[in-house]
């Protein structure tokens, strides 16, 4: 099925670990993006990709980094793991047809403890 | 911080009943966009409104948008114990470094059978 696919779909991390987040998403669009989502609240945006090769910061950005791998790819790093970011992460891409909205991954639920 | 802000942040109504939520947010936009989140799930794009439109139809779902009064509002037609779930506005805005969406925080929708 076509759609934007994230791994893992869970994780535990000790504070001061690492790990990177995956994306992939086979509908060819141009933008992706990453989005945190704490309980009780909407989604925070991280970083995005509005194509190939370039990045942006978001809302809220510190302790994060991303690269576009290719079209398809995007992916999210945590350099030295918080409780702080202990949230659920969202992927999503937007096509460049602008009566369409954004399509969302499934989440990946994230612990740092 | 959140560009949006929702009312009510709670509804719980009995199937059958239509549903009114309703959105406020800050900055000039392109478009407006709803979503669902089913509990544990992935958000689902709904309907999107362009800021040259004021109203807007998808089946039992109807959308409308003051750009003078910065609100929009989501209405659900005879609502099913299936629509129970959060649901949240967002406002696209396009940049020089690619469009982004900025989320509100949620109404939380449960519809008893």
């Amino acid at each position: 099925n076509a759609g934007v696919t994230q791994t893992p779909k869970f994780q535990v991390l000790k504070t001061g670990q690492s790990m990177t987040l995956q994306c992939a998403q086979d509908m060819n669009h141009n933008s992706m993006y990453w989005y945190r989502q704490d309980p009780g609240m909407g989604l925070r945006l991280i970083y995005y990709s509005a194509s190939e090769g370039t990045t942006d910061k978001g809302e809220v950005p510190n302790g994060y980094n991303v690269s576009r791998l290719n079209k398809r790819e995007f992916s999210l790093r945590l350099e030295s793991a918080a409780p702080s970011q202990t949230s659920v992460y969202f992927c999503a891409s937007r096509g460049a047809d602008t009566l369409y909205g954004y399509t969302f991954g499934s989440g990946t639920r994230l612990t740092v403890v | 911080s959140q560009q949006g802000e929702e009312d009510p942040q709670a509804l719980s109504i009995q199937e059958g009943e239509n549903a009114t939520m309703n959105c406020s947010y800050k900055t000039s936009i392109n478009n407006l966009q709803w979503y669902r989140q089913n509990s544990g799930r992935g958000l689902v794009h709904l309907i999107l409104i362009r800021s040259n439109e004021r109203e807007k139809h998808s089946g039992r779902l109807r959308v409308t948008l003051d750009t003078s009064k910065k609100s929009s509002s989501l209405l659900i037609t005879a609502s099913r114990a299936a629509d129970t779930a959060s649901y949240f506005c967002a406002t696209e805005s396009w940049e020089t470094s690619g469009s982004r969406l900025t989320f509100g925080e949620g109404t939380q929708l449960t519809v008893n059978p």
